[in-house]
């Protein structure tokens, strides 16, 4: 998991201010996917994202979440007007190529608690 | 809609007796299987994995079973050690993301 960088691992916000959630693949992986796991639910897909492009958003809310995985730096997943419903731990995950039988390296999460 | 179910929120075995995780999934055109092991406040690990056209794949202590026609698969881990307590995810890959059951929490007691 070391392999998979994300920051920060706690993250505290009021209801209404913006939550921002970065990670930095392993090396060599150009793919990255996030998911969500709420307390006592399995991992729930969110948003999948090559370089500067997003393949597949439809785990996304439509609403306040936004993602990004620019040419240079971190992935970055966007919570806006954060509400209760929010808090849950943020996972990212990374592969090196688009075979889809690639295992995932997973993160160690941000855990996002909303008050 | 939940297509890949974990009926067993929690296991407990004793130590060098099997522990037998079960999954069930209801989309006929998953191809690929995976096991993911997790501990607290860290990520999940991948484990083993299986592809459709197999139904037996085996990796030192961990096997997996997969049964097509009752789109059934199943993680025996034997024998079992107290570093094996963990939470279990089974998860199903359609092309380019994961689609991951509820989990199981292992308990191997001394």
């Amino acid at each position: 998991n070391a392999g998979v960088m994300q920051n920060p691992r706690h993250l505290v916000r009021r209801r209404g201010q913006e939550a921002r959630l970065r990670c930095s693949p392993m090396k060599g992986h150009s793919h990255v996917y996030w998911y969500r796991q709420l307390p006592e639910e399995g991992l729930k897909f969110m948003v999948y994202l090559q370089k500067e492009n997003i393949i597949d958003e439809s785990g996304m809310p439509k609403e306040r979440f936004s993602a990004e995985f620019p040419k240079e730096g971190p992935s970055i997943l966007r919570i806006q007007q954060v509400v209760r419903g929010d808090s849950a731990a943020y996972f990212c995950a990374s592969s090196p190529q688009t075979d889809p039988n690639s295992p995932l390296h997973f993160g160690n999460g941000t855990r996002l608690t909303v008050t | 809609d939940q297509q890949v179910k974990q009926n067993s929120p929690s296991l407990s075995v004793q130590e060098g007796r099997i522990s037998i995780l079960n999954c069930d999934y209801t989309n006929s055109m998953f191809d690929y299987f995976l096991w993911y092991k997790k501990y607290p406040a860290e990520g999940p690990t991948f484990l083993i994995s299986i592809s459709s056209i197999k139904d037996k794949n085996e990796d030192g202590r961990f096997t997996v079973f997969l049964n097509k026609s009752a789109k059934h698969l199943s993680l025996h881990i034997v024998p079992s050690q107290p570093g094996d307590s963990a939470v279990y995810f089974c998860a199903a890959s359609p092309p380019m993301k994961l689609i991951f059951g509820q989990g199981t929490e292992l308990s191997v007691k001394p």
